[in-house]
């Protein structure tokens, strides 16, 4: 595709249970970036990938959340136990190796825990 | 910590231009200034960068001062289309730390 994908667009879940959020990057970006928005925030930086270098994952909140890459392309980003502060957008990024600076978003995954 | 801050809100009339500061006073030397904007319910779009010439593109034009420890945004001729939230961010690496930044609202 053209551009950044997510899914799905909107998660609804219970307290407890297990997500998992998908992302898309656009093809040949060897970056990809995690991110949280809540309602009427900025964004939260989660975590980074950067080709097959070790992630960062100095932004993820809590041992709850993990996130993988498989084959330098698409993303999971997975929430274990899910708590109801768990609820925001969850939005993915790509960039290039020649253009690291322009970050492409995708249209973010809504998730809300009851 | 915040490396920015910015005005919370600001309005400008469309057609006029629309100028957003930015103060970053703990900016090292080799951090560049970001700008993106978040129009509602999308995700942020990237509109310009800059270390410390001023820069113009089709979007918009950035102006750094000359010690780098603020910067404004500007909008040469604001659209409602305009309207959204700027953040103004500044890193040296892929690390981009989005604050709350200022929701413009372009008035008619």
């Amino acid at each position: 595709g053209a551009g950044v994908s997510q899914s799905p667009s909107n998660k609804v879940t219970e307290k407890g249970k297990d997500v998992e959020l998908r992302c898309d990057p656009i093809s040949g970006h060897t970056a990809l970036y995690w991110y949280r928005q809540s309602l009427g925030q900025g964004l939260e930086f989660l975590i980074y990938f950067q080709g097959n270098s070790a992630p960062d994952k100095s932004g993820l909140p809590s041992d709850r959340f993990s996130a993988e890459r498989t084959g330098g392309s698409v993303s999971t980003l997975t929430i274990q136990r899910t708590q109801q502060e768990d609820s925001a957008v969850y939005l993915c990024a790509s960039s290039s190796y020649v253009a690291k600076e322009t970050q492409y978003f995708g249209p973010g995954t809504r998730l809300l825990v009851l | 910590d915040a490396k920015t801050t910015q005005p919370p809100s600001m309005d400008c009339a469309e057609g006029r231009a629309a100028n957003l500061p930015c103060n970053h006073s703990t900016i090292s030397g080799n951090e560049y200034v970001y700008w993106y904007r978040q129009i509602h319910s999308q995700g942020p779009q990237y509109i310009i960068h800059g270390l410390k010439n001023n820069e113009t593109n089709e979007m918009a034009s950035l102006i750094i001062t000359e010690d780098r420890k603020s910067s404004t945004l500007i909008l040469p001729h604001a659209t409602l289309r305009d309207t959204a939230v700027y953040y103004c961010i500044v890193a040296n690496n892929n690390d981009m730390r989005f604050g709350a930044g200022t929701r413009l609202t372009v008035k008619p």
